[in-house]
């Protein structure tokens, strides 16, 4: 039972355009979620976060939209950069005690 | 899709003792295994790359005689953290990579253990 899902397993968009990923998850204990961004062949690297108080959290291209109501967050990035490829892995934190990797979503950014 | 397990799931222990932790993929066999440590609210820390058959490699900082990675089999990958201290307590959480990705990227991730040591 995945409790943090991310049901696009790839993403195209042309670079410039706006990149939007998608996770959903079950659990309402989740109160913190994160983004993560992988190159191949390294680890993941923390993107950008946001706490379940607030619904947008933004850092320069990187906005996370979250809706609690819908138990659901989505990741904007625009303009999108070819740089930008890589696999993205949403994560969910109940109160720092777990966290929850999503299966992540591979992005291509086409110049 | 591949899954990945981790046992246990929470432990908790007092100082100075040793725990170990397996991280297994359940339907695939993982030439590479990583494991990492997630920090309240911070960044997942890759602590060691651990390929079947040999030493882990590890990052930068990280003890290698305090945190023990043995990858005995294609299915199976232990982190053991000896003499734990309160400073160890975290989340540590193991993923696999599928043999056939030459680039690693295709990570699958386990539950992850909280350990607290008191």
């Amino acid at each position: 039972d995945q409790q943090v899902k991310q049901n696009s397993p790839s993403l195209s968009v042309q670079e410039g355009r706006i990149s939007i990923l998608n996770c959903d998850y079950t659990n309402s204990m989740f109160d913190y979620f994160l983004w993560y961004k992988k190159y191949p062949a390294e680890g993941p690297t923390f993107l950008i976060s946001i706490s379940s108080i607030k619904d947008k959290n933004e850092d320069g291209r990187f906005t996370v939209f979250l809706n609690k109501s819908a138990k659901h967050l989505s990741l904007h990035i625009v303009p999108s950069q070819p740089g930008d490829s890589a696999v993205y892995f949403c994560a969910a934190s109940d109160y720092g005690q777990n966290f929850v990797f999503g299966p992540g979503t591979r992005l291509s950014v086409l110049p | 899709g591949a899954v990945v397990s981790q046992h246990p799931s929470r432990v908790i222990c007092k100082s100075g003792t040793s725990v170990k932790i397996e991280c297994r993929s359940l339907d695939f066999q993982a030439t590479t295994m990583f494991w990492y440590r997630q920090f309240p609210k911070k960044s997942l820390m890759l602590m060691a790359t651990s390929n079947e058959g040999s030493k882990a490699t590890y990052e930068q900082g990280v003890e290698k005689d305090k945190f023990l990675i043995n990858h005995a089999s294609l299915t199976l990958s232990t982190l053991t953290v000896t003499s734990a201290h309160p400073e160890d307590s975290s989340f540590y959480i193991c993923s696999a990579s599928l043999p056939s990705s030459e680039t690693y990227n295709e990570q699958f991730f386990g539950p992850g253990t909280r350990l607290t040591v008191l």
